[in-house]
Protein backbone atom coordinates (compact mmCIF):
# COMPACT_ATOMS: atom_id res chain seq x y z
CA UNK A 1 0.00 0.00 0.00
CA UNK A 2 1.01 3.69 -0.52
CA UNK A 3 2.37 5.44 2.40
CA UNK A 4 3.67 8.65 3.46
CA UNK A 5 6.39 9.07 6.13
CA UNK A 6 7.37 12.36 7.36
CA UNK A 7 10.07 11.04 10.15
CA UNK A 8 10.34 14.31 12.36
CA UNK A 9 7.07 14.98 14.79
CA UNK A 10 8.62 17.99 15.25
CA UNK A 11 11.44 20.11 14.62
CA UNK A 12 13.45 23.17 16.52
CA UNK A 13 15.53 25.59 14.29
CA UNK A 14 17.01 29.57 15.25
CA UNK A 15 15.72 32.30 13.21
CA UNK A 16 17.88 32.76 10.74
CA UNK A 17 19.35 29.01 10.16
CA UNK A 18 18.54 26.40 7.54
CA UNK A 19 16.05 24.10 7.28
CA UNK A 20 15.04 20.72 5.84
CA UNK A 21 11.82 18.53 6.57
CA UNK A 22 12.13 14.98 5.53
CA UNK A 23 9.48 13.62 3.42
CA UNK A 24 9.53 9.26 2.45
CA UNK A 25 7.12 7.38 0.21
CA UNK A 26 6.47 4.34 -1.00
CA UNK A 27 5.15 4.02 -4.64
CA UNK A 28 5.14 2.20 -7.69
CA UNK A 29 5.80 4.74 -10.09
CA UNK A 30 6.54 8.43 -10.77
CA UNK A 31 4.28 9.90 -8.20
CA UNK A 32 2.44 13.34 -7.72
CA UNK A 33 4.22 15.18 -4.85
CA UNK A 34 2.76 17.89 -2.27
CA UNK A 35 3.89 20.37 0.97
CA UNK A 36 1.19 21.66 2.79
CA UNK A 37 1.63 24.81 5.33
CA UNK A 38 -0.67 24.66 7.97
CA UNK A 39 -0.47 27.64 10.23
CA UNK A 40 -1.95 28.27 13.72
CA UNK A 41 -5.78 29.34 13.10
CA UNK A 42 -5.19 28.80 9.31
CA UNK A 43 -6.26 26.34 6.74
CA UNK A 44 -3.62 23.95 4.77
CA UNK A 45 -1.93 26.13 2.24
CA UNK A 46 -0.11 24.54 -0.86
CA UNK A 47 3.75 25.22 -0.63
CA UNK A 48 4.74 23.72 -4.16
CA UNK A 49 3.84 20.24 -5.91
CA UNK A 50 5.95 18.04 -8.10
CA UNK A 51 4.42 16.11 -11.06
CA UNK A 52 7.18 15.75 -13.43
CA UNK A 53 9.83 17.59 -14.85
CA UNK A 54 12.70 19.16 -13.31
CA UNK A 55 13.26 17.85 -9.78
CA UNK A 56 13.79 21.05 -8.08
CA UNK A 57 10.43 22.58 -7.56
CA UNK A 58 10.17 25.85 -6.40
CA UNK A 59 7.57 27.37 -3.86
CA UNK A 60 6.02 30.30 -2.19
CA UNK A 61 7.72 31.78 0.87
CA UNK A 62 11.27 31.02 -0.13
CA UNK A 63 10.30 27.09 0.01
CA UNK A 64 11.83 24.18 -2.26
CA UNK A 65 11.61 21.24 -2.49
CA UNK A 66 13.78 17.84 -4.10
CA UNK A 67 12.32 14.58 -6.26
CA UNK A 68 15.14 11.63 -5.31
CA UNK A 69 13.36 8.84 -7.14
CA UNK A 70 16.85 6.89 -5.86
CA UNK A 71 15.88 7.67 -2.26
CA UNK A 72 12.11 8.17 -2.69
CA UNK A 73 11.94 11.32 -0.92
CA UNK A 74 10.85 14.87 -1.27
CA UNK A 75 12.49 16.68 1.28
CA UNK A 76 11.61 20.50 1.98
CA UNK A 77 14.21 23.44 2.31
CA UNK A 78 14.53 26.76 2.82
CA UNK A 79 17.63 28.28 3.54
CA UNK A 80 17.17 30.78 6.25
CA UNK A 81 13.38 30.53 8.28
CA UNK A 82 11.51 33.26 9.92
CA UNK A 83 9.61 33.41 12.78
CA UNK A 84 6.57 33.33 10.64
CA UNK A 85 7.41 30.06 8.84
CA UNK A 86 6.86 28.23 12.53
CA UNK A 87 4.14 25.64 11.49
CA UNK A 88 2.91 22.12 10.69
CA UNK A 89 4.22 21.10 7.09
CA UNK A 90 2.37 18.04 5.49
CA UNK A 91 3.58 16.08 2.33
CA UNK A 92 1.15 14.42 0.83
CA UNK A 93 1.43 12.03 -2.74
CA UNK A 94 -1.12 11.16 -5.02
CA UNK A 95 -2.88 7.85 -5.34
CA UNK A 96 -2.24 5.74 -7.91
CA UNK A 97 -5.78 4.82 -8.59
CA UNK A 98 -7.26 8.35 -7.76
CA UNK A 99 -6.88 11.70 -9.67
CA UNK A 100 -8.06 13.09 -6.79
CA UNK A 101 -6.97 11.33 -3.78
CA UNK A 102 -3.72 11.91 -1.20
CA UNK A 103 -2.39 10.26 0.47
CA UNK A 104 -0.88 12.42 3.66
CA UNK A 105 2.21 12.08 6.09
CA UNK A 106 1.36 12.57 9.54
CA UNK A 107 2.97 16.06 10.04
CA UNK A 108 6.13 17.85 11.57
CA UNK A 109 5.67 20.65 13.55
CA UNK A 110 8.31 23.49 13.15
CA UNK A 111 8.96 25.41 16.23
CA UNK A 112 11.39 28.63 15.50
CA UNK A 113 13.59 29.51 18.24
CA UNK A 114 14.14 33.20 18.24
CA UNK B 1 -16.60 34.13 -1.63
CA UNK B 2 -12.91 34.49 -1.35
CA UNK B 3 -12.17 31.44 0.37
CA UNK B 4 -13.57 28.50 1.61
CA UNK B 5 -15.56 28.95 4.61
CA UNK B 6 -16.34 26.50 6.78
CA UNK B 7 -18.96 26.57 9.96
CA UNK B 8 -19.16 26.40 12.55
CA UNK B 9 -15.29 26.90 13.58
CA UNK B 10 -15.59 24.92 17.01
CA UNK B 11 -18.30 22.44 18.16
CA UNK B 12 -18.73 20.83 21.63
CA UNK B 13 -21.60 18.20 21.31
CA UNK B 14 -22.50 15.24 23.77
CA UNK B 15 -21.86 11.62 23.07
CA UNK B 16 -25.37 10.46 20.94
CA UNK B 17 -26.13 13.45 19.37
CA UNK B 18 -26.19 14.37 15.82
CA UNK B 19 -23.86 17.23 14.65
CA UNK B 20 -24.27 19.08 11.03
CA UNK B 21 -20.79 20.56 9.81
CA UNK B 22 -21.26 23.18 6.71
CA UNK B 23 -18.64 23.63 4.27
CA UNK B 24 -19.17 26.63 1.48
CA UNK B 25 -16.71 26.71 -1.60
CA UNK B 26 -14.86 28.89 -3.54
CA UNK B 27 -17.60 29.70 -6.14
CA UNK B 28 -16.92 28.10 -9.57
CA UNK B 29 -15.13 25.46 -8.09
CA UNK B 30 -16.64 22.29 -8.75
CA UNK B 31 -14.81 19.62 -6.53
CA UNK B 32 -15.35 19.49 -2.91
CA UNK B 33 -13.08 17.12 -0.70
CA UNK B 34 -14.41 16.69 3.42
CA UNK B 35 -11.09 15.35 5.28
CA UNK B 36 -10.99 14.49 9.15
CA UNK B 37 -7.48 15.16 11.08
CA UNK B 38 -7.24 13.71 14.11
CA UNK B 39 -4.45 14.63 16.51
CA UNK B 40 -1.22 13.91 15.50
CA UNK B 41 -2.43 12.85 12.67
CA UNK B 42 -2.26 12.98 8.71
CA UNK B 43 -5.10 13.92 7.21
CA UNK B 44 -7.80 11.08 6.53
CA UNK B 45 -10.26 11.84 3.13
CA UNK B 46 -13.71 10.77 3.73
CA UNK B 47 -15.44 12.06 0.78
CA UNK B 48 -15.36 13.53 -2.52
CA UNK B 49 -18.30 15.59 -4.89
CA UNK B 50 -17.49 16.38 -8.13
CA UNK B 51 -20.16 18.49 -10.33
CA UNK B 52 -22.80 16.23 -10.88
CA UNK B 53 -21.31 12.77 -10.47
CA UNK B 54 -21.82 10.34 -7.98
CA UNK B 55 -20.10 10.82 -4.97
CA UNK B 56 -16.82 8.93 -3.68
CA UNK B 57 -17.63 8.68 -0.09
CA UNK B 58 -14.58 5.19 0.21
CA UNK B 59 -13.68 7.32 2.97
CA UNK B 60 -16.55 7.69 5.31
CA UNK B 61 -15.73 5.55 8.29
CA UNK B 62 -19.00 4.56 8.98
CA UNK B 63 -22.81 4.38 8.51
CA UNK B 64 -23.11 7.59 11.09
CA UNK B 65 -21.40 9.84 8.53
CA UNK B 66 -22.81 11.10 5.71
CA UNK B 67 -22.68 14.61 3.50
CA UNK B 68 -24.58 15.93 1.06
CA UNK B 69 -23.91 18.45 -1.56
CA UNK B 70 -26.16 20.40 -3.93
CA UNK B 71 -24.82 21.22 -7.46
CA UNK B 72 -21.50 23.08 -6.66
CA UNK B 73 -22.55 24.56 -3.89
CA UNK B 74 -22.28 24.31 0.05
CA UNK B 75 -21.63 20.48 1.79
CA UNK B 76 -22.77 19.84 4.51
CA UNK B 77 -21.14 16.88 6.39
CA UNK B 78 -23.49 14.85 9.28
CA UNK B 79 -22.24 12.87 12.28
CA UNK B 80 -25.18 10.46 13.62
CA UNK B 81 -25.05 9.27 17.33
CA UNK B 82 -21.28 10.96 17.90
CA UNK B 83 -19.17 8.69 19.59
CA UNK B 84 -15.59 10.02 21.42
CA UNK B 85 -13.57 8.86 18.50
CA UNK B 86 -15.18 11.23 16.31
CA UNK B 87 -13.53 14.25 17.64
CA UNK B 88 -11.35 15.78 15.22
CA UNK B 89 -10.91 18.69 12.77
CA UNK B 90 -12.79 18.28 9.91
CA UNK B 91 -11.36 19.69 6.96
CA UNK B 92 -13.11 20.79 3.80
CA UNK B 93 -11.10 22.08 0.52
CA UNK B 94 -12.34 22.70 -2.99
CA UNK B 95 -10.66 22.92 -6.39
CA UNK B 96 -11.49 23.20 -9.80
CA UNK B 97 -10.70 19.76 -11.07
CA UNK B 98 -8.55 17.31 -9.47
CA UNK B 99 -6.61 17.40 -5.92
CA UNK B 100 -3.12 19.44 -7.08
CA UNK B 101 -5.21 23.21 -6.40
CA UNK B 102 -7.26 22.33 -3.61
CA UNK B 103 -7.86 25.34 -1.41
CA UNK B 104 -8.68 24.34 2.19
CA UNK B 105 -10.78 25.83 4.59
CA UNK B 106 -9.91 26.81 8.25
CA UNK B 107 -11.75 23.80 9.40
CA UNK B 108 -14.28 22.78 12.21
CA UNK B 109 -13.19 21.08 15.54
CA UNK B 110 -15.08 18.54 16.81
CA UNK B 111 -15.27 17.91 20.21
CA UNK B 112 -17.54 14.83 22.12
CA UNK B 113 -17.73 14.69 25.46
Amino acid sequence: AQSVTQPDIHITVSEGASLELRCNYSYGATPYLFWYVQSPGQGLQLLLKYFSGDTLVQGIKGFEAEFKRSQSSFNLRKPSVHWSDAAEYFCAVGRMDSNYQLIWGAGTKLIIKP
Amino acid sequence: GAGVSQSPSNKVTEKGKDVELRCDPISGHTALYWYRQRLGQGLEFLIYFQGNSAPDKSGLPSDRFSAERTGESVSTLTIQRTQQEDSAVYLCASSLQGAAEAFFGQGTRLTVV
